[in-house]
């Protein structure tokens, strides 16, 4: 299994409070990535990084916002969380080795938000 | 945007039957195709892959095969059990060397003993 560990596992908060995810891995892989899972939307990608402080938008980033300031760890911050980011959300590492490159997901945070 | 679109969203089948999943994408540049297994309250685990060089890939149970004309790609799995039972996602690539993917919705295999 990949070395990928997130943290906290479980979350419970109230809306209007800040929120951190962590995501660390051991695989010195170049790329990382937050995603989020819904019933009935599968997984969508919230933000990924290509390296140390290089960021990008996914298709779900509005509310979100990430840091890497090592290769191995990647934050995902919910500013003011609201209701609608209750969810599971996952990390997910993957080589560079040009080209795309599969994919590997850690244990997931579930986080409800009250 | 570009979308996965997935198909069934459930599927039940008797033990010992075959599962289909089939999956269109709509990025023309798409040239990996993965497919993930996720069990009830586990992470998602990559099963099989496949890239646009490729009409067909088997591993032991699992096949999966790509119609770049089409673009449709899809997830066979013969002689189901019932450890097979999972919901089963499968993914397209973004562009051409993005390391992004986009997601299909997911399809709940029930393998009924």
């Amino acid at each position: 299994d990949a070395g990928i560990t997130q943290s906290p596992r479980h979350k419970v908060t109230e809306t209007g409070t800040p929120v951190t995810l962590r995501c660390h891995q051991t695989e010195n892989h170049r790329y990382m990535y937050w995603y989020r899972q819904d019933p009935g939307h599968g997984l969508r990608l919230i933000h990924y990084s290509y390296g140390v402080k290089d960021t990008d938008k996914g298709e779900v980033s509005d509310g979100y916002s990430v840091s890497r300031s090592k290769t191995e760890d990647f934050l995902l911050t919910l500013e003011s969380a609201t209701s609608s980011q209750t969810s599971v959300y996952f990390c997910a590492i993957s080589k560079d080795r040009g080209g795309n490159q599969p994919q590997h997901f850690g244990d997931g945070t579930r986080l409800s938000i009250l | 945007g570009e979308n996965v679109e997935q198909h069934p969203s459930t599927l039940s089948v008797q033990e010992g039957d075959s599962a289909v999943i089939k999956c269109t994408y709509s990025d023309s540049a798409s040239n990996y195709f993965p497919w993930y297994k996720q069990e009830l309250g586990k992470r998602p685990q990559l099963i099989i892959d496949i890239r646009s060089n490729v009409g067909e890939k088997k591993d032991q149970r699992i096949a999966v095969t790509l119609n770049k004309t089409a673009k449709h790609f899809s997830l066979h799995i013969t002689e189901t059990q019932p450890e097979d039972s999972a919901v089963y996602f499968c993914a397209a690539s973004l562009g051409g060397a993005t390391n992004k993917l986009i997601f299909g919705t997911g399809t709940l295999l029930a393998v009924q003993p």
